[in-house]
């Protein structure tokens, strides 16, 4: 039983550049969210997953998009990398209500 | 707006002392509530929750206390240990939809001191 796997662990994109975070979790939980982490920002909600199928803005979505893959799968992608997208990226999962688990993070860091 | 809002940045305490870690929220709809710790290079992981319906819940080490009227929530580290240094996110639940969505506060990092 992984949990809640991310990759890639690490990324150096040039401004412009595209790529997709992938998240998978293997405990059957419905609710699947991405993160960003920021010096004195906390975590901020990007998008999030209530159950397979559909997608919803969180707190910071611009620049990025999501896809529900299914259950298990939930991917983050950033279509034209910028600077400010300079950050650490959780993924978790939650079976309904309250606690989140979270996977090891991506830190990805644009030129 | 912040409305969930952990305002000391960090916190250093001796070994075997109290660490007493404080978070403030704004939305009085919030009925759960959460604390996260987190180790560098690691994700968070939960730690101790509370129902807005009590006051006080305890795990071994771990008390976190709700004041409601006052909207403020901390957490109680007795007695606390080096392996304790991390940063602390306390988190709230609003209940109000089933998305499950958790709100963050900003942290605290936390350095127990030998």
């Amino acid at each position: 039983n992984a949990g809640v796997t991310q990759t890639p662990k690490f990324q150096v994109l040039k401004t412009g550049q595209s790529m997709t975070l992938q998240c998978a979790q293997d405990m059957n939980h419905n609710s699947m969210y991405w993160y960003r982490q920021d010096p004195g920002m906390g975590l901020r909600l990007i998008y999030y997953s209530a159950s397979e199928g559909t997608t919803d803005k969180g707190e910071v979505p611009n620049g990025y998009n999501v896809s529900r893959l299914n259950k298990r799968e939930f991917s983050l992608r950033l279509e034209s990398a910028a600077p400010s997208q300079t950050s650490v990226y959780f993924c978790a999962s939650t079976p309904g209500k309250h606690t989140q688990y979270f996977g090891p993070g991506t830190r990805l860091t644009v030129l | 707006d912040q409305q969930v809002k952990q305002n000391s940045p960090s916190l250093s305490v001796q070994e075997g002392r109290i660490s007493i870690l404080n978070c403030d929220y704004t939305n009085s709809m919030f009925d759960y509530f959460l604390w996260y710790k987190k180790y560098p290079a690691e994700g968070p992981t939960f730690l101790i929750s509370i129902s807005s319906i009590k006051d006080k819940n305890e795990d071994g080490r771990f008390t976190v206390f709700l004041n409601k009227s006052a909207k403020h929530l901390s957490l109680h580290i007795v007695p606390s240990q080096p392996g304790d240094s991390a940063v602390y996110f306390c988190a709230a639940d609003s209940g109000s939809s089933n998305t499950g969505k958790l709100i963050f506060g900003q942290g605290t990092t936390l350095q127990v001191k030998p």
